[in-house]
């Protein structure tokens, strides 16, 4: 089984600024990853696809790249709204998702 | 607006046995690889099962096979799983959810749309 895991687990970062979150995979899934943004009681959203790709009406703050077993979701410039927990999902292999990154605005 | 709403979750004894449905609406269901995914309380996300678009193909997470079974009725647009053997760490709210389709690919395990998730638990 592919292993995903993300890092950090909890992130506090103030409005405006530059976040990066990370996710590795335990063996290459060439470029099938995909993000996501849950917030408290809700789905899951999809934000990234295929390592970058920015799914239809997400803002182009968010960005993602990589490839292999290392890659990053980029907020350019952090938004009050963007408060949420982050999934990174490996879809090389069936489907595998991380742990999860709680991002607070400080 | 595309929509999927899931029912039939509740309270259940271990060992006993729940079936969840999915309704979907606003899209053409058949087009699409569909899945269950499962989130439970103050935890992560964990692909459960995903169905081809005719039913052909159905994979499972090592955790529920031979005691979850996905199906499909595309007439009815509507998604199910059956679930056996129900154990406490199966507690969860279980979303379901659709498969991603781009340039005229469907992938079976990217979810752009999510139903709102039914809660199961399992429990005496």
């Amino acid at each position: 089984d592919i292993q995903m895991t993300q890092s950090p687990s909890t992130l506090s970062a103030s409005v405006g600024d530059r976040v990066t979150i990370t996710c590795r995979a335990s063996q290459s899934i060439s470029s099938w990853l995909a993000w996501y943004q849950q917030k408290p009681g809700k789905a899951p959203k999809l934000l990234i696809y295929k390592t970058s790709g920015l799914e239809t009406g997400v803002p182009s703050r968010f960005s993602g790249s990589g490839s292999g077993t290392e890659f990053t979701l980029t907020i350019s410039s952090l938004q009050p709204d963007d408060s949420a927990t982050y999934y990174c999902q490996q879809y090389n292999t069936f489907s595998t998702f991380g742990q999860g990154t709680k991002l607070e605005i400080k | 607006e595309v929509h999927l709403v899931e029912s039939g979750g509740g309270l259940v004894q271990p060992g006993g046995s729940l079936r969840l449905s999915c309704a979907a609406s606003e899209f053409t269901f058949s087009s699409h690889w569909m899945s269950w995914v499962r989130q439970a309380p103050g935890k992560g996300l964990e692909w459960v099962a995903n169905i081809k678009q005719d039913g052909s193909e159905k994979y499972y997470v090592d955790s529920v096979k031979s005691r979850f079974t996905i199906s499909r009725d595309n007439a009815k647009n509507s998604l199910y799983l059956q679930m056996n053997s129900l154990r406490a760490e199966d507690t969860a709210v279980y979303y379901c959810a659709r498969g991603f389709c781009s340039v005229g690919i469907c992938h079976g395990n990217v979810f752009d749309i999510w139903g709102q998730g039914t809660m199961v638990t399992v429990s005496s």
